[in-house]
């Protein structure tokens, strides 16, 4: 079956215009991940969903930053005002909930972000 | 900071050798978890160990947990030129529902 997937695979932006990146989890998972992945750097953490909500924001890095999820399936990060900083490469995953995280991630091949 | 951190940061060896690699964690966790990245892809999940487990075996890997060290290792057996990747070891904090923290990952390169 497909995998996580992830649109635009590549996206070039000027600094200060906002971005759209989408995220296509596994029919059925229903915890959908954000993570970023800056160069040469582990994953950091944004956000993640259970369903439509977000039990846990704590990653978001600021304001600029936010995300949806609808039905249950399709997500949107969402940056502001991008900045130079927010260069990196953004990774979406989704898994099956079961109790206390006992469920691997599957990972999407993310989106390489630009910010000039 | 990372919770957790993966020992060595880069390890080269030669094809049909074996690869050790090893993770350090800071506080109780529920499960740790192996994941690999070839370049330019996503992260793949090699294999998951739970807290009350200390070795679990799939094909060619071997993972091993000591929670009173608070560390697991990775070992590769027979590694092949196709093993070339990074690792990285994500943890799931205990009450921390399903967040996994990722560390910094090694790289390994297999040389043929």
């Amino acid at each position: 079956g497909a995998g996580v997937s992830q649109s635009p695979s590549n996206k070039v932006t000027e600094k200060g215009k906002d971005v759209e990146l989408r995220c296509d989890p596994i029919s059925g998972h229903t915890a959908l991940y954000w993570y970023r992945q800056s160069l040469g750097q582990g994953l950091e953490f944004l956000i993640y969903f259970q369903g439509n909500s977000a039990p846990d924001k704590s990653g978001l890095p600021s304001d600029r930053f936010s995300a949806e999820r609808t039905g249950g399936s399709v997500s949107t990060l969402t940056i502001q005002r991008t900045q130079q900083e927010d260069s990196a490469v953004y990774l979406c995953a989704s898994s099956l909930i079961y109790r206390q995280g006992n469920s691997p991630l599957h990972f999407g091949n993310g989106t390489r972000l630009t910010v000039t | 900071s990372q919770q957790g951190e993966e020992d060595p940061q880069a390890l080269s060896i030669q094809e049909g050798e074996n690869a050790t690699m090893n993770c350090s964690y800071k506080t109780s966790i529920n499960n740790l978890q192996w994941y690999r990245q070839n370049s330019g892809r996503g992260l793949v999940h090699l294999i998951l160990i739970r807290s009350n487990e200390r070795e679990k075996h799939s094909g060619r890997l071997r993972v091993t947990l000591d929670t009173s060290k608070k560390s697991s290792s990775l070992l590769i057996t027979a590694s092949r030129a196709a093993d070339t990747a990074s690792y990285f070891c994500a943890t799931v904090l205990l009450g921390a529902n399903s967040k996994l923290t990722f560390g910094k990952g090694i790289t390994l390169s297999v040389r043929p």
